[in-house]
Protein backbone atom coordinates (compact mmCIF):
# COMPACT_ATOMS: atom_id res chain seq x y z
CA UNK A 1 0.00 0.00 0.00
CA UNK A 2 1.25 3.62 -0.81
CA UNK A 3 1.99 5.15 2.30
CA UNK A 4 2.20 9.55 2.09
CA UNK A 5 3.32 10.60 5.10
CA UNK A 6 3.09 14.33 6.36
CA UNK A 7 5.22 15.70 9.79
CA UNK A 8 3.05 17.42 11.42
CA UNK A 9 -1.19 16.72 11.99
CA UNK A 10 -1.42 20.23 13.55
CA UNK A 11 0.76 22.83 13.54
CA UNK A 12 0.81 26.77 14.66
CA UNK A 13 3.32 29.45 14.09
CA UNK A 14 3.01 33.24 13.89
CA UNK A 15 3.05 35.84 11.53
CA UNK A 16 6.55 36.37 10.45
CA UNK A 17 7.94 33.06 10.77
CA UNK A 18 9.12 30.72 8.25
CA UNK A 19 7.67 27.57 8.18
CA UNK A 20 8.24 23.94 6.88
CA UNK A 21 5.51 21.60 5.80
CA UNK A 22 7.50 18.34 4.89
CA UNK A 23 6.21 14.99 2.84
CA UNK A 24 7.28 11.86 2.47
CA UNK A 25 6.45 8.78 0.43
CA UNK A 26 7.68 5.27 0.34
CA UNK A 27 6.57 3.51 -3.12
CA UNK A 28 9.14 5.55 -5.43
CA UNK A 29 6.97 7.69 -7.23
CA UNK A 30 8.20 10.54 -9.35
CA UNK A 31 5.48 13.25 -8.99
CA UNK A 32 4.86 14.79 -5.68
CA UNK A 33 1.93 17.72 -5.10
CA UNK A 34 1.37 20.55 -2.61
CA UNK A 35 -2.38 21.53 -2.11
CA UNK A 36 -4.48 23.89 0.05
CA UNK A 37 -7.72 23.02 1.37
CA UNK A 38 -10.23 25.58 2.38
CA UNK A 39 -13.81 25.97 3.09
CA UNK A 40 -15.76 26.78 -0.22
CA UNK A 41 -12.67 27.00 -2.20
CA UNK A 42 -12.00 22.96 -2.38
CA UNK A 43 -8.14 21.97 -3.29
CA UNK A 44 -6.35 24.11 -5.20
CA UNK A 45 -2.42 23.52 -6.48
CA UNK A 46 0.31 25.02 -4.77
CA UNK A 47 3.42 23.48 -6.38
CA UNK A 48 4.45 20.13 -7.91
CA UNK A 49 7.18 18.36 -8.83
CA UNK A 50 8.20 15.62 -11.40
CA UNK A 51 11.46 14.86 -10.72
CA UNK A 52 14.12 15.71 -7.79
CA UNK A 53 15.31 19.01 -8.22
CA UNK A 54 12.15 19.68 -10.34
CA UNK A 55 9.12 22.12 -9.58
CA UNK A 56 6.48 23.88 -11.49
CA UNK A 57 4.01 26.42 -10.23
CA UNK A 58 0.41 25.35 -9.43
CA UNK A 59 -2.59 28.06 -9.41
CA UNK A 60 -1.46 29.76 -6.38
CA UNK A 61 2.44 29.92 -5.65
CA UNK A 62 2.48 33.39 -4.45
CA UNK A 63 4.19 32.97 -0.68
CA UNK A 64 5.02 29.79 -0.59
CA UNK A 65 8.45 27.97 -2.17
CA UNK A 66 8.88 24.00 -2.58
CA UNK A 67 12.36 21.87 -2.33
CA UNK A 68 12.95 18.22 -3.54
CA UNK A 69 16.28 17.38 -2.92
CA UNK A 70 15.21 13.35 -2.45
CA UNK A 71 13.05 12.23 -4.40
CA UNK A 72 10.93 10.33 -1.57
CA UNK A 73 10.41 13.78 -0.30
CA UNK A 74 8.88 17.19 -1.74
CA UNK A 75 8.75 20.25 1.28
CA UNK A 76 6.82 23.24 1.64
CA UNK A 77 7.99 26.21 2.67
CA UNK A 78 6.22 29.35 4.03
CA UNK A 79 8.95 32.08 3.72
CA UNK A 80 7.23 34.33 5.90
CA UNK A 81 4.07 32.91 7.59
CA UNK A 82 0.94 35.21 7.35
CA UNK A 83 -2.73 34.68 8.57
CA UNK A 84 -4.52 33.87 4.97
CA UNK A 85 -1.79 31.05 4.87
CA UNK A 86 -3.86 29.30 7.87
CA UNK A 87 -5.55 26.16 6.01
CA UNK A 88 -5.36 22.59 5.62
CA UNK A 89 -2.17 21.48 3.46
CA UNK A 90 -2.46 18.17 1.42
CA UNK A 91 0.22 16.26 -0.11
CA UNK A 92 0.07 13.95 -2.70
CA UNK A 93 2.21 11.61 -4.94
CA UNK A 94 1.59 9.31 -8.03
CA UNK A 95 4.04 7.71 -10.78
CA UNK A 96 4.85 9.42 -13.72
CA UNK A 97 2.62 7.60 -16.44
CA UNK A 98 -0.65 8.98 -17.32
CA UNK A 99 -3.03 6.49 -15.78
CA UNK A 100 -1.80 6.50 -12.02
CA UNK A 101 -4.16 8.17 -9.81
CA UNK A 102 -2.48 10.42 -6.95
CA UNK A 103 -2.18 9.17 -3.50
CA UNK A 104 -2.63 11.91 -0.47
CA UNK A 105 -1.33 12.43 3.01
CA UNK A 106 -3.35 12.97 6.11
CA UNK A 107 -2.99 16.48 5.83
CA UNK A 108 -1.51 19.42 8.15
CA UNK A 109 -3.83 21.70 9.65
CA UNK A 110 -1.90 24.96 9.69
CA UNK A 111 -2.96 28.35 11.61
CA UNK A 112 -0.89 31.27 11.90
CA UNK A 113 -1.47 33.50 14.40
CA UNK B 1 -9.29 28.05 -15.10
CA UNK B 2 -12.14 26.38 -15.31
CA UNK B 3 -14.26 24.72 -12.48
CA UNK B 4 -15.19 21.58 -11.66
CA UNK B 5 -18.87 21.74 -11.11
CA UNK B 6 -20.19 19.21 -7.95
CA UNK B 7 -23.46 20.38 -6.24
CA UNK B 8 -22.70 20.85 -2.56
CA UNK B 9 -24.76 18.62 -0.49
CA UNK B 10 -26.61 15.71 -0.57
CA UNK B 11 -28.51 13.93 2.38
CA UNK B 12 -29.87 10.11 2.16
CA UNK B 13 -31.61 8.26 4.57
CA UNK B 14 -29.16 4.98 5.37
CA UNK B 15 -30.15 1.44 2.93
CA UNK B 16 -31.08 4.05 0.43
CA UNK B 17 -29.21 4.87 -2.95
CA UNK B 18 -26.66 7.96 -3.43
CA UNK B 19 -26.20 9.46 -6.20
CA UNK B 20 -22.99 12.25 -6.74
CA UNK B 21 -22.99 14.40 -10.18
CA UNK B 22 -20.34 16.39 -11.82
CA UNK B 23 -19.45 17.91 -14.78
CA UNK B 24 -16.19 18.59 -15.89
CA UNK B 25 -14.33 20.62 -18.40
CA UNK B 26 -12.21 18.95 -20.46
CA UNK B 27 -13.28 17.00 -22.96
CA UNK B 28 -9.95 15.22 -23.51
CA UNK B 29 -9.56 14.13 -20.03
CA UNK B 30 -8.10 10.56 -20.04
CA UNK B 31 -8.75 9.77 -16.67
CA UNK B 32 -11.83 10.94 -13.89
CA UNK B 33 -11.37 10.38 -10.54
CA UNK B 34 -13.59 10.32 -7.16
CA UNK B 35 -12.31 10.67 -4.16
CA UNK B 36 -13.72 10.36 -0.46
CA UNK B 37 -12.50 12.57 2.12
CA UNK B 38 -13.38 11.39 5.67
CA UNK B 39 -13.60 14.11 8.69
CA UNK B 40 -9.61 15.26 9.49
CA UNK B 41 -8.20 13.12 7.30
CA UNK B 42 -6.74 13.09 3.68
CA UNK B 43 -8.08 12.22 0.05
CA UNK B 44 -8.75 8.54 -0.44
CA UNK B 45 -8.92 7.67 -3.98
CA UNK B 46 -12.11 5.75 -4.45
CA UNK B 47 -12.68 4.67 -7.75
CA UNK B 48 -11.77 6.06 -11.07
CA UNK B 49 -12.68 5.23 -15.16
CA UNK B 50 -10.70 5.76 -17.98
CA UNK B 51 -12.60 8.21 -20.96
CA UNK B 52 -13.46 5.16 -23.42
CA UNK B 53 -15.78 3.43 -20.70
CA UNK B 54 -19.12 4.68 -19.90
CA UNK B 55 -20.22 2.53 -17.19
CA UNK B 56 -17.82 1.23 -14.22
CA UNK B 57 -18.84 -1.23 -11.10
CA UNK B 58 -16.66 -1.87 -8.54
CA UNK B 59 -19.30 -3.20 -5.18
CA UNK B 60 -21.20 -0.96 -3.62
CA UNK B 61 -19.86 1.52 -6.38
CA UNK B 62 -21.15 2.67 -10.21
CA UNK B 63 -19.59 5.71 -12.25
CA UNK B 64 -21.50 6.57 -14.82
CA UNK B 65 -19.45 8.34 -17.74
CA UNK B 66 -21.17 10.46 -20.73
CA UNK B 67 -18.97 12.23 -22.59
CA UNK B 68 -20.71 14.17 -24.61
CA UNK B 69 -22.30 16.24 -21.95
CA UNK B 70 -18.86 15.77 -19.59
CA UNK B 71 -21.37 14.57 -17.06
CA UNK B 72 -19.88 11.93 -14.41
CA UNK B 73 -21.87 10.91 -11.65
CA UNK B 74 -21.35 8.35 -8.74
CA UNK B 75 -23.70 5.86 -7.56
CA UNK B 76 -23.50 4.30 -3.91
CA UNK B 77 -26.08 1.74 -3.14
CA UNK B 78 -27.15 0.70 0.15
CA UNK B 79 -25.26 3.47 1.68
CA UNK B 80 -24.50 3.38 5.22
CA UNK B 81 -23.29 6.11 7.78
CA UNK B 82 -19.79 5.50 7.39
CA UNK B 83 -20.25 6.26 3.73
CA UNK B 84 -20.79 10.22 5.67
CA UNK B 85 -17.97 12.18 4.17
CA UNK B 86 -16.82 14.80 1.67
CA UNK B 87 -16.58 13.29 -2.01
CA UNK B 88 -14.25 14.98 -4.70
CA UNK B 89 -14.45 14.57 -8.38
CA UNK B 90 -11.28 15.28 -10.46
CA UNK B 91 -9.79 15.12 -13.61
CA UNK B 92 -6.50 14.74 -14.92
CA UNK B 93 -4.43 17.91 -16.17
CA UNK B 94 -1.16 18.90 -14.96
CA UNK B 95 -1.83 17.89 -11.80
CA UNK B 96 -5.64 17.27 -10.76
CA UNK B 97 -8.48 19.15 -11.12
CA UNK B 98 -10.85 19.00 -8.41
CA UNK B 99 -14.36 19.81 -8.04
CA UNK B 100 -15.54 21.70 -4.91
CA UNK B 101 -16.48 18.72 -3.08
CA UNK B 102 -20.05 17.04 -2.38
CA UNK B 103 -21.14 16.60 1.49
CA UNK B 104 -22.58 13.56 1.83
CA UNK B 105 -24.81 12.66 4.79
CA UNK B 106 -26.47 9.11 6.00
CA UNK B 107 -29.02 9.67 8.15
CA UNK B 108 -30.39 6.39 10.02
Amino acid sequence: DVKVTQSSRYLVKRTGEKVFLECVQDMDHENMFWYRQDPGLGLRLIYFSYDVKMKEKGDIPEGYSVSREKKERFSLILESASTNQTSMYLCASSLIRDNQPQHFGDGTRLSIL
Amino acid sequence: GEDVEQSLFLSVREGDSSVINCTYTDSSSTYLYWYKQEPGAGLQLLTYIFSNMDMKQDQRLTVLLNKKDKHLSLRIADTQTGDSAIYFCAEKGYALNFGKGTSLLVTP
